[in-house]
C-alpha cells in the first residue's frame, strides 16, 4: 500500500534561517506529491505539488523537488518567517479515486 | 477560487444526539469530496470518499451508520454524527475536487461530545 514518511517534529528555527523537512514515499504506480500547510485551528491549505519525476513544486519561497530516484519530495525554504510557524503535511495521490495519503505532519515554530 | 467551506465551524453537543456538518464548494463543481478526521497533534484520518448521487465509499473501520454521509448536490455533502459518544469529539474537516487530483480543503469543523 501506499505511505509517507515525513521528519519528526516539531522543528524550531530563527527567523530568517534554512528549512527542510524530509519526505518519502512509498506508492504503486506514478503518484502525484502534495505539501499541505495547516495554520492553528484550520483546515489544511495547498502549499504546492509535483506530478511527474524531476518536477519542482515551488509556492510562497518554499519548494520540492518529485526524486523518482530516492523516492522522495523534501520541503525547502531558504529563509523562513515568523509568519510561516505552522504544521506541515506531505501527501501522495494515486489510484483511480485519487485519494491522499497523509505523512504524520511537522510542526514549524519560527521565531523572531 | 476553489474555496470550501464548513459549516458549523465550532459544534458542542450532549451524548446521545446528533450532529450535522455542511461542506460546500462555492466556486466549483464538487465531483467528489472526502471527509476526513484529525485528532490533536495527528495526521489527517480518511473516513470516506463521496461522489454526488452515489453512496459513499467509507474506509476500513469507519461506521457507515454513525457517520452518515450524504453528496446530494455538485456543490454540498454533509457528514452526520449519529448518536454522539466523548470518542467522537475530532476536528472533522472535507475536501472536494473537481475531478482533477488536487484536494480544496474546508476549514474544518471542531465537534465535543459531553
Amino acid at each position: 500500500g501506499n505511505s509517507v514518511t515525513q521528519m519528526e517534529g516539531p522543528v524550531t528555527l530563527s527567523e530568517e534561517a534554512f528549512l527542510t523537512i524530509n519526505c518519502t514515499y512509498t506508492a504503486t504506480g506514478y503518484p502525484s506529491l502534495f505539501w499541505y500547510v495547516q495554520y492553528p485551528g484550520e483546515g489544511l491549505q495547498l502549499l504546492l505539488k509535483a506530478t511527474k519525476a524531476d518536477d519542482k513544486g515551488s509556492n510562497k519561497g518554499f519548494e520540492a523537488t518529485y526524486r523518482k530516484e530516492t523516492t522522495s519530495f523534501h520541503l525547502e525554504k531558504g529563509s523562513v518567517q515568523v509568519s510561516d510557524s505552522a504544521v506541515y503535511f506531505c501527501a501522495l495521490s494515486s489510484g483511480s479515486a485519487r485519494q491522499l495519503t497523509f505523512g504524520s505532519g511537522t510542526q514549524l515554530t519560527v521565531l523572531p | 477560487g476553489a474555496v470550501v467551506s464548513q459549516h458549523p465551524s465550532r459544534v458542542i453537543c450532549k451524548s446521545g444526539t446528533s450532529v450535522k456538518i455542511e461542506c460546500r464548494s462555492l466556486d466549483f463543481q464538487a465531483t467528489t469530496m472526502f471527509w476526513y478526521r484529525q485528532f490533536p497533534k495527528q495526521s489527517l484520518m480518511l473516513m470516506a470518499t463521496s461522489n454526488e448521487g452515489s453512496k459513499a465509499t467509507y474506509e476500513q473501520g469507519v461506521e457507515k451508520d454513525k457517520f452518515l454521509i450524504n453528496h446530494a448536490s455538485l456543490t454540498l455533502s454533509t457528514l452526520t454524527v449519529t448518536s454522539a459518544h466523548p470518542e467522537d469529539s475530532s476536528f472533522y474537516i472535507c475536501s472536494a475536487t473537481e475531478g482533477g487530483e488536487t484536494q480544496y480543503f474546508g476549514p474544518g469543523t471542531r465537534l465535543l461530545v459531553l
